[in-house]
């Protein structure tokens, strides 16, 4: 079984302030990774994922995220945040060749201030 | 090229009524899923479905019923709604493969009175 942990509920921060969502993963069998994005009122949209290869994502938007087998760990990141990107950002996981249903973290708030 | 619908939007139920969620997609996915989002719970997987006419049991299937007659549609039935059930419904399909990641509809907001 796999599980997912975002460590931070919600995370303010400041219009042009670079920001980091983190995301932790437990799992038995290696695993692909994704971060989906969710605006007010809407479905979640796929920001980006990793499925292997290069360790550093980039995905829309700016995002990037870097998987770290080591420390389990698939933190997303953005270097300078503007006020559209408030939004609910999850974390998933799905485990290679097994029944591809993905486990979501319980998500992070992301709220940019002017 | 609408991708994932969900009907209807919005809904209130009193307490042992039964209604049906409908989600279509026109993007031939083999993959069906319905999740319910609650505050700080993340989404929570309901009952799912790896190609027409058949459905499996997610992680809280308990109160719902579903089926996929056809490969476009999945349905979620409430056989008797009850206040717990309160939630935003959301459905996803997937490729068998999920390289590609799910695609969402935009959910169905159920109040369960």
């Amino acid at each position: 079984a796999q599980s997912v942990t975002q460590l931070d509920s919600q995370v303010p921060v400041f219009e042009e302030a670079p920001v980091e969502l983190r995301c932790n993963y437990s799992s038995s069998v290696s695993v692909y990774l994704f971060w989906y994005v969710q605006y007010p009122n809407q479905g979640l949209q796929l920001l980006l994922k990793y499925l292997s290869g290069s360790t550093l994502v980039k995905g829309i938007n700016g995002f990037e995220a870097e998987f770290n087998k080591s420390q389990t760990s698939f933190h997303l990141r953005k270097p300078s945040v503007h006020i559209s990107d408030t939004a609910e950002y999850f974390c998933a996981v799905i485990p290679r060749g097994g029944s591809y249903i993905p486990t979501f973290g319980r998500g992070t708030s992301l709220i940019v201030h002017p | 090229n609408a991708g994932v619908t969900q009907t209807p939007k919005f809904r209130v139920l009193k307490t042992g009524q039964s209604m049906t969620l409908l989600c279509a997609q026109d993007m031939n996915h083999e993959y069906m899923y319905w999740y319910r989002q609650d505050p700080g719970m993340g989404l929570r997987l309901i009952h799912y479905s790896v190609g027409e006419g058949t459905t499996a049991k997610g992680e809280v299937p308990d109160g719902y019923n579903v089926s996929r007659l056809k490969k476009q549609n999945f349905l979620l039935g409430l056989e008797s709604a009850a206040p717990s059930q309160t939630s935003v419904y959301f459905c996803a399909s997937s490729t068998s493969g999920q390289f590609y990641g799910y695609t969402f509809g935009s959910g169905t907001r159920l109040t369960v009175v």
